[in-house]
């Protein structure tokens, strides 16, 4: 039973590909996110959203875009790949304010 | 930014003794958590301590928060090899919930 999963764990692609990560949660949380993590270890928070609705947008290039058709998913598509996208990205997901609980994570490295 | 700073950056310790791990962060705070994570894996949740609380534990791990000095430590008695990991403090700047993790602690347990 995976709280949190995420689809495809790895994803090599080239620059100016588009590509496109899923995430589900069967915890019943009420909000989810996704999170940055780069070669240094550093996370950092990319969206959220609380009922569908996106309630945190950092300063994250608009090729990004977050979209949530249920309370359960939150997927992310990644237009125009950069090499500089390589990472870490993790989705995570909680009960407002709570803690979160992280997925495996999807290594994304761009060639 | 309200980014949390963890200290000291890597902390090598002998089996059976005890960790201490330091967070400082800028803003005041909803709560303050701390996670793990192991190498190639996604970040699990220790504990969560709200700023109206000075101190939490849990099995072998000691959580203080004090909110004057902006700052917490995470201690973890009588460590084992498996402890070996990074360890994160998260906060959130109150009423925003966007959840800011420090730049993280990793332990290392010699056996």
């Amino acid at each position: 039973d995976t709280a949190v999963s995420q689809t495809p764990k790895y994803l090599v692609t080239q620059m100016g590909n588009d590509k496109s990560i899923k995430c589900e949660q069967n915890l019943g949380h009420d909000t989810m996110y996704w999170y940055k993590q780069d070669s240094k270890k550093f996370l950092k928070i990319m969206f959220s959203y609380n009922n569908k609705e996106l309630i945190i947008n950092e300063t994250v290039p608009n090729r990004f875009s977050p979209k949530s058709p249920d309370k359960a998913h939150l997927n992310l598509h990644i237009n125009s790949l950069e090499l500089g996208d390589s990472a870490v990205y993790f989705c995570a997901s909680s009960l407002r304010g709570q803690e979160q609980y992280f997925g495996p994570g999807t290594r994304l490295t761009v060639t | 930014s309200q980014q949390g700073e963890e200290d000291p950056q890597a902390l090598s310790i002998q089996e059976g003794e005890n960790a201490t791990m330091n967070c400082s962060y800028k803003t005041s705070i909803n709560n303050l958590q701390w996670y793990r994570q192991n190498s190639g894996r996604g970040l699990v949740h220790l504990i969560l301590i709200r700023s109206n609380e000075r101190e939490k534990h849990s099995g072998r791990l000691r959580v203080t928060l004090d909110t004057s000095k902006k700052s917490s430590s995470l201690l973890i008695t009588a460590s084992r090899a498996a402890d070996t990991a990074s360890y994160f403090c998260a906060t959130d700047a109150s009423g925003t919930y966007k959840y800011i993790f420090g730049t993280g602690t990793r332990l290392k347990v010699l056996a």
